[in-house]
């Protein structure tokens, strides 16, 4: 398995664009899970899904985020419009069902950077 | 409200002794329990986890943790350290909420810098 595939690796963008960060999850993993890393805030869960549905987006820093999972085999985060103190690694990982202790895999991680 | 803390942000040692990573929990529960290593520019991997079995946890590259319930402490040990130990370690919880799918989000801890010299 490939495990979880993110794109791009690096993405630099001027304020104000929109971007768009990509994961494609484990091939059975019912669960995806957005995640962001700052210095300062560490590790953030932002929203997950549940078989496609967004379960829980109260991490979602505000309406300038968004995501979707059309499908079980690709979810989007979108930032429009980007700002400088979106500047992070963004974080897809994905979990199989079975309960709270199964495992939640992390792809490589998205590194952006928002002049 | 549950949390996650790691009491130590840099830990320093000499390879070939011991490691301990510290990380308490706060909780009216007993969460699922993780411990996460990061290298530098790279995703987060699994090292071990608890999840109400055991309560001594053995892990991959030789590390363990131990659930100590009555000091809520979930802490990362290692025997004898390797220059290849180096990164970043977090500590992780399940949350627990309403409904059987809220066990998955996660609380993590801030992070022990591991640092590991000749």
């Amino acid at each position: 398995d490939a495990g979880v595939i993110q794109s791009p690796r690096h993405e630099v963008t001027e304020m104000g664009q929109e971007v768009t960060l990509r994961c494609k999850p484990i091939s059975g993993h019912d669960y995806l899970f957005w995640y962001r890393q700052t210095m300062m805030r560490g590790l953030e869960l932002l929203i997950y899904f549940n078989n496609n549905v967004p379960i829980d987006d109260s991490g979602m820093p505000e309406d300038r985020f968004s995501a979707k999972m059309p499908n079980a085999s690709f979810s989007t985060l979108k930032i429009q419009p980007s700002e400088p103190r979106d500047s992070a690694v963004y974080f897809c990982a994905t979990a199989p069902s079975g309960g709270a202790g199964e495992t939640q895999y992390f792809g490589p991680g998205t590194r952006l950077l928002v002049l | 409200a549950q949390s996650v803390t790691q009491l130590d942000s840099h830990v320093s040692v000499s390879e070939g002794t011991p490691v301990l990573l510290r990380c308490n929990y706060s909780s009216s529960y007993s969460p699922s329990l993780f411990w996460y290593v990061q290298h530098p520019n790279k995703g987060l991997q699994l090292l071990l986890k608890y999840t109400s079995a055991a309560t001594l946890v053995k892990g991959i590259n030789g590390f363990e943790a131990e659930f100590k319930k009555s000091e809520t402490s979930f802490h990362l040990t290692k025997p004898s350290a390797h220059m290849s130990d180096a990164a970043e370690y977090f500590c992780v919880a399940t949350r627990i909420g309403f409904g059987s799918n809220s066990g998955y989000a996660l609380n993590f801890g801030k992070g022990t810098s591991l640092l590991v010299t000749p």
